[in-house]
């Protein structure tokens, strides 16, 4: 167990729906991160968060969004889904925002969009 | 940004020493080099960390050569439960910071 929290587990939409994914960070880590990783493939970088503000964004769509809340968990927004958005989509913590930080992931949720 | 390659898949066997490369050619000064280990539908689990020369944990050694343009995880003496994708991660702190995984390389062990 990482410490890393994620809601739902499991999620079940259709094409053109909007989604919030949570994840609460370890205690006193102030940075979190979200991927995307869909069926067999690697993980694509989406965004993070340092202390509430945005730190870094990779491919994230603009689509998607994401806030980090005073304290501290955060959310991702998924909207105008579309098939291909069914994932797994990870959330990740560390203690400070930079690369050399261990980052502890949580277990994930699936989206699935049909 | 550093681009990571790494190969896409391995196979080995119980007991033997399994090294994993990963290629960052374009590698910037303040740059370390983490290694995860992730099991199917599980979330990456942090191997090692590095940046330069050589680490050693618990679990596994790291080998930097002294011009920092790639990386091998040594896994000593496996077993089946090392089963898994290995992922090496390396941070980029240039104006646009981003961290760029490698397409991860899937581990087999064979009895």
């Amino acid at each position: 167990d990482s410490g890393v929290t994620q809601t739902p587990k499991h999620l079940i939409t259709a094409t053109g729906q909007r989604v919030t994914l949570r994840c609460s960070p370890r205690s006193g880590d102030l940075s979190v991160y979200w991927y995307q990783q869909s069926l067999d493939q690697g993980l694509q970088f989406l965004i993070q968060y340092y202390n509430g503000e945005e730190r870094a964004k990779g491919n994230i769509l603009e689509r998607f969004s994401a806030q980090q809340f005073p304290d501290l968990h955060s959310e991702l927004n998924l909207s105008s889904l579309e098939l291909g958005d069914s994932a797994l989509y990870f959330c990740a913590s560390s203690v400070a925002p930079e690369n050399r930080d261990t980052q502890y992931f949580g277990p994930g949720t699936r989206l699935t969009v049909l | 940004l550093a681009k990571t390659t790494q190969p896409i898949s391995m196979d080995s066997y119980e007991g033997q020493e399994v090294n994993i490369t990963c290629s960052h050619n374009n590698i910037a000064t303040n740059d370390y080099i983490t290694w995860y280990q992730q099991f199917p539908s599980q979330g990456p689990r942090f191997i090692i960390q590095g940046y330069k020369t050589k680490v050693t944990n618990e679990v596994a050694s790291l080998f930097i050569p002294a011009d920092r343009k790639s990386s091998t995880l040594s896994l000593p003496r496996v077993s089946l439960s090392d089963t898994a994708v290995y992922y090496c991660l390396v941070g980029s702190l240039d104006s646009n910071y981003q961290l760029i995984w490698g397409a991860g390389t899937k581990l087999i062990i064979k009895p």
